[in-house]
């Protein structure tokens, strides 16, 4: 079965930190995304990297940058947290070809304060 | 920007029961897929349908797709206590690149033992 691994379940972190969340997938899958997810707005896209080193914004990458060095590891970057950047964050990896089902990690609960 | 629109927005039933969720849609799509949420966990797929389908089977699960109407349906039959969570529609525009899928904002199903 394929694997998506979020470095970390929960995070509290402050207003103004540098924070990064970390995503790898074990299925050499060519697609990764990261989405946010919050009450009553359901999931929204951030960033999505259809390659190394290429990404693409999503519906919401503002206040967020990614970084994909590797094939399995595609990074999410908080520049500067923000009260409005707590969420639950996650990961999808897919690959390409027709299969179109993203296989989802089991995400990172962010709490910024 | 936010495609499916899941209805209803939270369903209370009894274990035994049949549960029937629905998603309508925007956009041209080339296929839209269901997905299930746990508490607190990652999304798991569940099933896919594709635009020229109308109607799928995966166990207790069956979908059904109407194009014209721009809506799917989710039926889950014989309901257990573990199919509590949440249930998401997604959808694939027609014509779209790399980018991921486009969630709805989920249905909350609760099954009273």
């Amino acid at each position: 079965d394929v694997k998506v691994t979020q470095s970390s379940r929960y995070l509290v972190k402050r207003t103004g930190e540098k924070v990064f969340l970390e995503c790898v997938q074990d299925m050499d899958h060519e697609n990764m995304f990261w989405y946010r997810q919050d009450p009553g707005l359901g999931l929204r896209l951030i960033y999505f990297s259809y390659d190394v080193k290429m990404k693409e914004k999503g519906d919401i990458p503002e206040g967020y940058s990614v970084s994909r060095e590797k094939k399995e590891r595609f990074s999410l970057i908080l520049e500067s947290a923000s009260t409005n950047q707590t969420s639950m964050y996650l990961c999808a990896s897919k690959t390409t070809g027709g299969r179109e089902k993203l296989f989802f990690g089991s995400g990172t609960q962010l709490s910024v304060l | 920007s936010q495609q499916g629109e899941e209805d209803p927005q939270a369903l209370s039933i009894q274990e035994g029961e049949n549960a029937t969720m629905n998603c309508s849609y925007k956009t041209s799509i080339n296929n839209l897929q269901w997905y299930r949420q746990n508490s607190g966990r990652g999304l798991v797929h569940l099933i896919l349908i594709r635009s020229n389908e109308r109607e799928k089977h995966s166990g207790r699960l069956r979908v059904t797709l109407d194009t014209s109407k721009k809506s799917s349906s989710l039926l889950i039959t014989a309901s257990r206590a573990a199919d509590t969570a949440s249930y998401f529609c997604a959808t694939r525009e027609a014509g779209g690149g790399a980018d991921g899928l486009t969630f709805g904002k989920g249905t909350h199903l609760i099954i009273q033992p």
